[in-house]
């Protein structure tokens, strides 16, 4: 299985401030056929399910607002808050679809400072 | 837009069998693959197993002696059974449609259904 590493597991930022989590896989979610990382952020907050934020690692989903940005290749992945609101206040996790089982990360729990 | 509702037995004693099912709304359930995933408190997210509208099936192979995922066309729903649960397997369950074929990422999701196995 392929291994998705989190960091940190938890940060506190202030509002307006900007908000960066790292993801890490065990092995390159990079195919080279079409050149695409196999990459998934969400956001979880408490008592609901997750909701897709990005897929193919940097493409936003629809309603995602801008201040969200997901970046990497390879083995190494962002997710960018560029400018904390209070509705960021969440669990953010990642998840690699380029083998099966898919995997998540273990989540990173972002709070308000 | 695509709802999915999910519902299913929430209390279970060890060595029973867990039984949910989901419901699709909104959109053809023969466009997509779907899914079961879990949440263990403390241990993060693990994905169970898909499902197609032709009866094409894959399992996490952590839990496929014990996994049996099903669908019914007709009534576009699509069921989750998981046999000799222990307390292990105390989790909200979750049911999730896939993005696009042969690039599952989760897209749309169930309510979640906590299940909790005690004796």
């Amino acid at each position: 299985d392929i291994v998705m590493t989190q960091s940190p597991d938890s940060l506190a930022v202030s509002l307006g401030d900007r908000a960066t989590i790292s993801c890490k896989s065990s092995q390159s979610l990079l195919y080279t056929s079409n050149n695409k990382n196999y990459l998934a952020w969400y956001q979880q907050r408490p008592g609901q399910p997750p909701k897709l934020l990005f897929y193919w690692a940097s493409t936003r989903e629809s309603g995602v607002p801008d201040r969200f940005s997901g970046s990497g290749s390879g083995t190494d992945f962002s997710l960018t808050i560029s400018s904390l609101q209070a509705e960021d206040a969440a669990v953010y996790y990642c998840q690699q679809y380029y083998n099966s089982p898919y995997t998540f990360g273990q989540g990173t729990k972002l709070e308000i400072k | 837009q695509v709802q999915l509702h999910q519902w299913g037995a929430g209390l279970l004693k060890p060595s029973e069998t867990l039984s949910l099912t989901c419901a699709v709304y909104g959109e053809s359930f023969s466009g997509h693959y779907w899914s079961w995933i879990r949440q263990v408190p403390g241990k993060g997210l693990e994905w169970i197993g898909d499902i197609n509208h032709t009866g094409e099936i894959n399992y996490n192979p952590s839990l496929k002696s014990r996994v049996t995922i099903s669908a019914d066309m007709y009534r576009e729903h699509f069921s989750l059974t998981l046999e000799s649960v222990t307390a292990a397997d105390t989790a909200v369950y979750y049911c999730a449609r896939e993005g696009q074929w042969l690039a599952p990422w989760f897209d749309s999701w169930g309510q979640g259904t906590q299940v909790i196995v005690s004796s």
